[in-house]
């Protein structure tokens, strides 16, 4: 079946920092790939998405790009502030299963002065 | 416009008892999705429901059930409560076939209802 594995955190970055968050698939087909956030206390909210083979997400300064032959969709933020501390989920939607998302464990990331 | 919502924040059951947690779509989506987020893990799927008819389940036994109503709410109904079933309940909802394209549907979701089973 589909899955999801990410790199396990804690992350810990300087502000300013280069992040990188890997994230690899197993998938049938071509899936939509996402990145979810989800800050303490709340529930997941929707950082980008792309749904195609070379297809870029980006928002807020964080990036991603589909990698059809590696299997991958790493998260990518050039430098990191204090409010990016959050956890952070690769998902991703198999062709055909309607909008079932497959998470990962999530990764935390703690962003210091 | 109205994002999701879900009620109660917060519950505590003791073993045994029935649950019924409680959706609000987003204004236009007509797909609603339920996880079970265990403490430290990925939201895992439950089941979806598209147009008041079950649309997808995932690996989740029989006591875990569901409605969707006319106006696109939804509630999670899970029954013989068990230790293990204290988890963060997420849903999502979704324009879904509305937008004619499944793949690129977008989830959003609600702050969740923490159950805690004693």
């Amino acid at each position: 079946g589909d899955s999801v594995t990410q790199m396990e955190g804690p992350v810990t970055l300087s502000e300013e920092a280069f992040l990188t968050i890997n994230c690899t698939y197993t998938a049938t087909g071509y899936p939509s790939l996402f990145w979810y956030v989800q800050y303490p206390g709340e529930g997941l909210q929707l950082l980008l998405k792309a749904t195609k083979a070379d297809d870029k997400g980006s928002n807020k300064g964080f990036e991603a790009t589909y990698r059809k032959e590696t299997t991958s969709f790493h998260l990518e933020k050039g430098s990191v502030q204090v409010s990016d501390s959050a956890v952070y989920f690769c998902a991703l939607r198999g062709a055909g299963t309607a909008s079932k998302l497959t998470f990962g464990t999530g990764t935390r990331l703690q962003v210091t002065l | 416009e109205t994002g999701v919502t879900q009620s109660p924040t917060h519950l505590i059951k003791t073993r045994g008892q029935q649950v019924t947690l409680r959706c609000s779509s987003q204004s236009g989506h007509n797909t609603v999705s339920w996880y079970q987020q265990a403490l430290g893990q990925g939201p895992q799927f439950i089941f979806q429901y598209y147009r008041e008819e079950e649309n997808g389940r995932g690996n989740f036994p029989p006591r875990f059930s569901g409605l969707q109503f006319p106006n696109y709410s939804s509630e999670l109904n899970v029954n013989a409560l068990e230790l293990d079933d204290s988890a963060l309940y997420l849903c999502a909802s979704s324009p879904g076939g509305t937008s004619g394209d499944w793949m690129s549907d977008t989830q959003y979701f609600g702050p969740g209802t923490r159950l805690t089973v004693l």
